[in-house]
């Protein structure tokens, strides 16, 4: 059963534009999804959270929208630069967490 | 420090071999996790280690075993494998146990394991 899924496997956008990835969920009773990004031959790092009662955070070019109507999340970053380029994972957490499959982001020169 | 550190990098084994994955963090978190991931799909969460207890994913083969000598290591011993069994094993630490709360997971690089 995948809880956390994320439909889009690739992205690709032009340096300085807006990259939105996204991600969907099943279980309402997650406590916080956050967002991993991942270099190749590195383990996944942290990115950015945000609690399931709010519906906005913000880390400079990062920001999370969080819609519990809909059990939707994204990922907004601007603006785009090519060191973005890596596989950001959604994850949730409750009692354990969940991962979804990733989408892989290039941001071209 | 604040690293999670797996060794070996890399893992070619046989179907009959005996090996083990090693996994050490030194940022004093009390929960300790082995995930195992295929390519392009979600990492899939093994064993957790936390406050002294293990806890298993109960659909994990008794072919892998996990071992924590103390707290800040958490070794994983493999057994007759199965080239099915050939992925990225993950290991990462929290400071708490359970999801890790708003910071999440530290993870460490990943053993890339070949079983043939």
């Amino acid at each position: 059963d995948q809880q956390v899924k994320q439909n889009s496997p690739s992205l690709s956008v032009q340096e300085g534009r807006i990259s939105i990835l996204n991600c969907d969920y099943t279980n309402s009773m997650f406590d916080y999804f956050l967002w991993y990004k991942k270099y190749p031959a590195e383990g996944p790092t942290f990115l950015i959270s945000i609690s399931s009662i709010k519906d906005k955070n913000e880390d400079g070019r990062f920001t999370v929208f969080l819609n519990k109507s809909a059990k939707h999340l994204s990922l907004h970053i601007v603006p785009s630069q090519p060191g973005d380029s890596a596989v950001y994972f959604c994850a949730a957490s409750g009692n354990d967490m969940r991962f979804g499959a990733g989408t892989r982001l290039t941001v071209k020169p | 420090d604040t690293e999670v550190t797996q060794t070996p990098k890399h893992l070619v084994m046989g179907m009959t071999n005996k090996k083990s994955l090693k996994c050490e963090q030194h940022m004093g978190h009390r929960a300790m996790y082995w995930y195992k991931q295929k390519a392009k799909k979600p990492p899939e969460l093994m064993f957790v280690y936390s406050y002294e207890k293990l806890s298993i994913n109960e659909s994990v083969p008794s072919r892998f075993s996990p071992e924590c000598p103390n707290s800040s290591l958490l070794n994983l011993h493999l057994h007759a494998l199965q080239p099915e069994d050939s992925a990225l094993y993950l290991c990462a630490s929290s400071e708490t146990g359970g999801a890790g709360g708003p910071y999440g997971y530290t993870f460490g690089s990943g053993t890339r394991l070949t079983v043939v």
